[in-house]
């Protein structure tokens, strides 16, 4: 159980293209779904917090009109990233937790994202 | 949120078992202590979680002394490919939407024959 699923798994393309990576949870649901950033050899860093239904809440630093989240329902959340640059070229993770106390995150397994 | 400290990295040996201890000296009454498991290319996997005393799972177990400062993540037996980059997290997941987690660097573990 608890199993996330995040959609492509890569992706490259050109300058200036906009490119939406999906993440879905399977088999639950979850009104909130994070989605972290992560480069090499680095650790993970939070972008966002997805709430179903509720605009997201981004960490400082990071452009809400550059990474565009929509949660559109329990299982599904998407991100957007606009008009991108090489310099946004990194690994995408997302996570969702179940609802109800004392459920951790679950984690998809990252888009690679390679912007030339 | 609590800041963890954890050690850079650690070697071992196939068949050791090997304990992973991780520092929170400020966590929160609400807060639970989730470990992470994390390849190359991946996204980090669950492995254990837990609030106090010993919890215990198929893969692990986690030790939390009393005044809950510290962890420590017990890996019986590791094998080759339990080399990974280990997390421990801390957050409150109690919260009705959702714990935010702030990722410390990690724990790189490698396994040698």
């Amino acid at each position: 159980g608890a199993v996330v699923s995040q959609h492509p798994s890569r992706v490259i393309c050109k300058s200036g293209t906009s490119v939406k990576i999906e993440c879905r949870s399977l088999d639950f649901q979850a009104t909130t779904m994070f989605w972290y950033r992560q480069f090499p050899k680095k650790s993970l860093m939070l972008m966002a917090t997805s709430n179903e239904g509720s605009k997201a809440t981004y960490e400082q630093g990071v452009e809400k009109d550059k990474f565009l989240i929509n949660h559109a329902s329990l299982t599904l959340s998407t991100l957007t990233v606009t008009s991108a640059h090489p310099e946004d070229s990194s690994f995408y993770i997302c996570s969702a937790r179940a609802d109800g106390s004392n459920q951790p995150q679950h984690f998809g397994d990252g888009t690679r994202l390679s912007i030339l | 949120l609590a800041k963890t400290t954890q050690p850079i990295s650690m070697d071992s040996y196939e068949g050791q078992e090997v304990n992973i201890t991780c520092s929170h000296n400020n966590i929160a009454t609400n807060d639970y202590i989730t470990w992470y498991q994390q390849f190359p290319s991946q996204g980090p996997r669950f492995i254990i979680q837990g609030y106090k005393t010993k919890v215990t799972n198929e893969v692990a177990s986690l030790f939390i002394p009393a005044d809950r400062k510290s962890s420590t993540l017990s890996l019986p037996r590791v094998s080759l490919s339990d080399t990974a980059v280990y997390y421990c997290l801390v957050g409150d997941v109690v919260e009705e939407y959702g714990n935010k987690l702030v990722f410390g660097a990690g724990t790189i573990l490698r396994v040698k024959s």
